[in-house]
């Protein structure tokens, strides 16, 4: 099986722009998670989303949502973007969404200048 | 409460040796304990997990230890290889989701 898959890879904006970073999780999957790393503040939740409805969102602004596809693909999206966003963003898979293993993607890599 | 405290932030370790990484929380909700491993480029990959109702699981060289009482775990990584050098985070989570709550990471380096 295909791991799970995140483009684009490597990112790069300026401030005010926008974002869009895509996920295809797993075959069979259903359950998706972002998370953003940063150094400072480490590994942090930003959503969660199981047949296509948002079952738990982080501590993050509105500038940041998501939704998750039919197929279980999923998006998030960064508006009005800020130099504090530069991170690596996160997707990860799993099968049921319920404490399972989940497989994580290579992630996004997004500079904002 | 929604944090999980990690130490300790970096462990140097030679060939052979024991490396141990704890973690600590607040939130008595949680219920299930993974430990990931980082490699640099890579996402988080699974190396092992536990839940409260044993106090210690074991696969291969790594095992973890819980503390139900001291709301407390750890990750005993035995006979340690220059090949476990990576970031090591514990995370924890509550029944009926995926939401991780990870630790701060661990950097671990294993000397031949």
């Amino acid at each position: 099986k295909a791991g799970v898959t995140q483009t684009p890879r490597y990112l790069i904006k300026t401030r005010g722009q926008q974002v869009t970073l895509s996920c295809s999780p797993i075959s069979g999957h259903r359950s998706v998670s972002w998370y953003q790393q940063t150094p400072g503040q480490g590994l942090q939740f930003l959503f969660e989303y199981f047949s296509e409805t948002q079952r738990n969102k982080g501590n993050f602004p509105g500038r940041f949502s998501g939704r998750q596809f039919s197929n279980s693909r999923s998006e998030m999206n960064v508006s009005t973007l800020e130099l504090g966003d530069s991170a690596l963003y996160l997707c990860a898979s799993s099968f049921k969404g319920r404490q399972e293993t989940q497989y994580f993607g290579p992630g996004t890599r997004l500079l904002v200048l | 409460q929604q944090q999980v405290k990690q130490s300790p932030q970096s462990l140097i370790v030679q060939k052979g040796g024991i490396s141990i990484i704890n973690c600590a929380y607040e939130n008595t909700a949680f219920d299930y304990f993974p430990w990931y491993q980082q490699f640099p480029g890579k996402g988080p990959a699974l190396l092992i997990a536990i839940r409260p109702d044993v106090s210690e699981k074991k696969e291969g060289r790594f095992t973890i230890s819980f503390n139900k009482s001291a709301k407390q775990f750890s990750l005993h990584i035995m006979d340690s290889q220059p090949g476990d050098s990576a970031t090591y985070f514990c995370a924890a989570s509550r029944a009926g989701t995926d939401k991780l709550i990870f630790g701060t990471g661990t950097r671990l380096q294993v000397f031949p």
